[in-house]
């Protein structure tokens, strides 16, 4: 089993639908954790991290439920700038490394 | 504007040939991360180091890959010989704070 999974993808949405993205984690002693964009082509970049909490940016909610292993991301009002390959990452036990699912494509459409 | 450089961009080679990637981490960043990202694998984690030490070289293969940290300002990745499998986009990335920033990568592609 890998250490972090994610919904398969891809997602293909109209403009201004909801979507939400789940990733769970193996790895119980796990501290941080992060949703990262990647468009095409392109390196990865932060989008959000993830606090206990949960915590909102925008259109962009992310959630985790530490019980579950389960960390979420909600984009709501989608645009067409959103299509990109979202990456749930968890920092490592001791907090020394970040481990990447392999990504939820999204795509939407006009 | 802070930001990990890689070179090459691009690195197109003979199977069999040495190919050296080379990172610039982010000023101050006491952790550097390489990471090879392919269609079929996504991002997979070949190797770390925090202060110039490595802590973790796991995810690579060991007979034919090496990384190195010579200094503060320069880590490299290392293939000898290289190989067709070895076709993907490296990447290097510098973390601060728990946030990690990544380079543009290089993409190698082995002939």
């Amino acid at each position: 089993r890998k250490e972090v999974e994610q919904d398969p993808g891809p997602f293909n949405v109209p403009e201004g639908a909801t979507v939400a993205f789940n990733c769970t984690y193996s790895n119980s002693a796990s501290q941080s954790f992060f949703w990262y964009r990647q468009d095409c082509r392109k390196e990865p970049k932060l989008l959000m991290s993830v606090y206990s909490s949960g915590n909102e940016d925008g259109r962009f909610t992310a959630q985790l439920n530490r019980a579950s292993q389960y960390i979420s991301l909600l984009i709501r009002d989608s645009k067409l700038s959103d299509s990109a390959t979202y990456l749930c990452v968890v920092n490592g036990a001791g907090g020394q490394n970040f481990v990447f699912g392999p990504g939820t494509r999204l795509s939407v459409l006009p | 504007d802070a930001r990990v450089t890689q070179t090459p961009r691009h690195k197109v080679t003979e199977m069999g040939q040495e190919v050296t990637m080379r990172c610039q981490p982010i000023l101050g960043h006491n952790t550097v991360f390489w990471y090879r990202q392919t269609m079929m694998q996504g991002l997979e984690l070949l190797a770390y180091f925090r202060n110039r030490a490595p802590l973790d070289d796991s995810g690579m293969p060991k007979d034919r890959f090496s990384a190195e940290m010579p200094d503060a300002t320069l880590a490299t990745l290392k293939i000898q010989p290289s190989e067709p499998r070895d076709s993907a986009v490296y990447f290097c990335a510098s973390d601060r704070d728990a946030e990690a920033f990544f380079g543009q990568g290089t993409r190698l592609t082995v002939v």
